[in-house]
């Protein structure tokens, strides 16, 4: 399978920061990665698709310009949590969608913001 | 629009003991196809199996497998001589297409017992 990381795994910032998480596909050219939120005991819930070169795809009822996407090479995605606040606190978790129609996930990141 | 329901919010069983997760979908599409991952307390997101909806064959994969049942829409999971290693919280999930996100059930954790 495909190896995706993530950095910073763990994050804690002030309210009112920003934070930048990265996302690698590391053997794969990823033309689409996925950005997921989760929060504890419960499951996955789709924020974005990160188009490279293009502009994310966001879900409904989530906020465009509290979390930038940037995925400018094949092989990066950055999410990027402006003006953090206290609710933006979560797991973050990438993924790569491959054409086999499985996808591999980072490792996730946990926000905190105090 | 398409849905995942995974009606088990918990389920136990012994060490070496069998046991199977529900997951029902809902999908006017033909072809897709169903995954069930694996997510342990490190909270990394693990392929377990998949299913082509095309295939008819059900999917196996060493103790993991599944009872596919297209018609009714059925896609539970089986774990066979049950391991502590297999204590997670498990997923099923669906796309339409390949390169696609994922849709996720609420998810089952499992526990398993010595």
């Amino acid at each position: 399978g495909a190896v995706v990381s993530q950095h910073p795994s763990r994050v804690i910032c002030k309210s009112g920061t920003s934070v930048k998480i990265e996302c690698r596909s590391l053997d794969f050219q990823a033309t689409t990665m996925f950005w997921y939120r989760q929060f504890p005991k419960q499951s996955l819930m789709l924020m974005a698709t990160s188009n490279e070169g293009s502009k994310a795809t966001y879900e409904q009822g989530v906020e465009k310009d509290k979390f930038l996407i940037n995925h400018a090479s094949l092989t990066l995605s950055t999410l990027t949590v402006t003006s953090a606040h206290p609710e933006d606190s979560s797991f973050y978790i990438c993924s790569l969608g491959l054409p086999f129609g499985e996808q591999f996930f980072g490792p996730g990141t946990r926000l905190t913001v105090l | 629009a398409q849905t995942v329901t995974q009606s088990q919010p918990e389920m136990s069983v012994q060490e070496a003991e069998t046991v199977t997760l529900s997951c029902t979908y809902d999908t006017s599409e033909s072809d897709y196809y169903l995954f069930w991952y694996k997510q342990p307390p490190s909270r990394q997101m693990i392929l377990v199996i998949r299913q082509e909806a095309y295939k008819q064959q059900n999917a196996t994969e060493n103790r993991f497998s599944v009872n596919f049942q297209k018609a009714a829409k059925s896609f539970s999971l089986k774990i066979s001589d049950s391991q502590l290693g297999d204590a997670a919280m498990y997923f099923c999930a669906y796309t339409y297409q390949a390169g696609t996100a994922l849709i996720f059930g609420k998810g089952t954790t499992l526990s398993v017992s010595s």
